[in-house]
């Protein structure tokens, strides 16, 4: 069964500061991995996603992410953050190409910047 | 145009009463999703409807009741709720079958029972 853990709940962040936000994935099959961010008070926004070819993922907002298969991670990390990255972040896997539907979510990482 | 609304955005209701959120999307997606969102926790998956036929229940009680009468509309129609069904609820959208990559969600009704 896929399952995704991140692995801190809370980070706290000057702002400036760069952050890496973590995640693990187990699966057994190939995978395909996504990073949505939610600001509070709103759904959830697409921030990047991996689904084959380079290891390293560009998205918005200067976000970007590494997918690691030897050790199932896909670590979020931004160089320099502002106040307005302030939300929840959701790091989650859909496992078969066709199969509509399953995205597995992990618990979130709750991004908190200060000034 | 990669958005999905949803309506209304706040709702507040009664156990006794009957009322319906509204999901819609205009990106040819064939595919549609209502999740179900408590505070500080991930999206859960109640439904998923494929090319829209229901292709996920997951095991969501009677008491909610999707409907998707065309391609770009879903429903999901609530009566005789309990006050832990108060939650966000999410609509997402993404294409179907071997595309089903990244879903676009919507902003969500905020759902209170009283």
């Amino acid at each position: 069964a896929q399952s995704v853990t991140q692995l801190d709940s809370q980070v706290p962040v000057f702002e400036e500061a760069p952050v890496e936000l973590r995640c693990n994935y187990s699966s057994s099959v190939s995978v395909y991995l996504f990073w949505y961010v939610q600001y509070p008070n709103q759904g959830l926004q697409l921030l990047l996603k991996y689904l084959s070819g380079s290891t390293l993922v560009k998205g918005i907002n200067g976000f970007e992410a590494e997918f690691n298969k030897s050790q199932t991670s896909f670590h979020l990390r931004k160089p320099s953050v502002h106040i307005s990255d302030t939300a929840e972040y959701f790091c989650a896997v859909s496992d078969t190409p066709g199969n509509t539907g399953k995205l597995i979510f992990g618990q979130g990482t709750t991004l908190q910047v200060k000034p | 145009d990669t958005e999905v609304t949803q309506t209304p955005k706040h709702l507040v209701m009664g156990m006794t009463n009957k009322k319906s959120l509204k999901c819609e999307q205009h990106m040819g997606h064939r595919a549609m999703y209502w999740y179900k969102q408590k505070a500080k926790k991930p999206p859960e998956l109640m439904f998923v409807y494929s090319y829209e036929k229901l292709s996920i229940n997951e095991s969501v009680p009677s008491r909610f009741s999707p409907e998707c009468p065309n391609s770009s509309l879903l429903n999901l129609h609530l009566h005789a709720l309990q006050p832990e069904d108060s939650a966000l609820y999410l609509c997402a959208s993404s294409q179907a079958g071997p595309l089903s990559y990244e879903q676009y969600f919507g902003p969500g009704t905020r759902l209170t029972v009283t």
